[in-house]
C-alpha cells in the first residue's frame, strides 16, 4: 500500500515561517520526484514547487520563490516544504504528490497525500 | 506562464448521460496534460496522464484526447459517484505545471 501523510499544518501569524513534512511509503522514494500543491479555501488547485527524484533539481511558481525550500530525505523517505515570510495568501491545504519523470515533469500525480492546512492569521 | 483555460466552469446533467469537459493551453503543450477527479475532503485522484492514457484503476468510462492546445475529458455514461471538480494540468513547462480553474459536475 502507498502512503503519502503530510504534517505540519495549523495557524500561524503572518510573517512567520512554517516547515510542512509529507512522510512516504509503499514505494522506492528515491526513485520519484515529488511535487507540492495547495488549495487555497474556495480555489483551484496550484502548484507550488518541485524536487527531483535526487534532491537536486528544485523548482519554485513564482508566488513562493525566494521563501520557500523544498527539500528530501531519501534515508527517511520524507518530503519538506518550508515556507517562510507567511501571507495571508499562503491560507490552503498543502498536499505532497508523486509523479513525472525524475525532475517532475511530464506524465501525471498518481499519488496524493490528504493535504495539511495552514491557516495564517494573526 | 502557460494559461490553462477549462470550460464549462458547471456542467449539470442525468445519470447516464456523455460529460464533455474542455480545457485550453495558451501555447502548446504537445500531449503533456494531464486530468484529476477531486471531491471534497478527499486527494485528487489521477484520471489521465499523457493526454490520453487512463491511469492504474480508472474507469474506462474515462477517456481523454487532444493534442497541441486543445484537449478533452469525456465521461461516456455519467454515475452518482462521478460528482466532483475535474482540473486539467499541463504537465510540460515549468513554471509552474498549472492547472486549469475546474469544471464543477453536478448530476441532475
Amino acid at each position: 500500500q502507498v502512503y503519502l501523510v503530510e504534517s505540519g499544518g495549523g495557524v500561524v501569524q503572518p510573517g512567520r515561517s512554517l516547515r510542512l513534512s509529507c512522510s512516504v511509503s509503499g514505494f522506492t522514494f528515491s526513485d520519484y520526484a515529488f511535487q507540492w500543491v495547495r488549495q487555497a479555501p474556495g480555489k483551484g488547485l496550484e502548484c507550488v514547487a518541485v524536487i527531483s527524484h535526487d534532491g537536486i533539481n528544485k523548482r519554485y511558481t513564482d508566488s513562493v520563490r525566494g521563501r520557500s525550500t523544498i527539500s528530501r530525505d531519501n534515508y527517511k523517505n520524507t518530503l519538506y516544504l518550508e515556507v517562510g515570510s507567511l501571507t495571508h495568501e499562503d491560507t490552503a491545504v498543502y498536499y505532497c504528490a508523486r509523479g513525472g519523470d525524475d525532475n517532475g515533469d511530464y506524465g501525471g500525480l498518481d499519488y496524493w497525500g490528504q493535504g495539511t492546512l495552514v491557516t495564517v492569521s494573526s | 506562464e502557460i494559461v490553462v483555460t477549462q470550460s464549462p466552469a458547471t456542467l449539470s446533467l442525468s445519470p447516464g448521460e456523455r460529460a464533455t469537459l474542455t480545457c485550453r493551453a495558451s501555447q502548446s503543450v504537445r500531449n503533456h496534460l494531464a486530468w484529476y477527479q477531486h471531491k471534497p475532503g478527499q486527494a485528487p485522484r489521477l484520471l489521465i496522464y499523457d493526454a490520453t492514457d487512463r491511469a492504474t484503476g480508472v474507469s474506462a468510462r474515462f477517456s481523454g484526447s487532444g493534442f497541441g492546445t486543445d484537449f478533452t475529458l469525456t465521461i461516456s455514461s455519467l454515475e452518482p459517484e462521478d460528482v466532483a471538480v475535474y482540473y486539467c494540468q499541463q504537465r510540460s513547462i515549468w513554471p509552474p505545471h498549472t492547472f486549469g480553474q475546474g469544471t464543477k459536475l453536478e448530476i441532475k
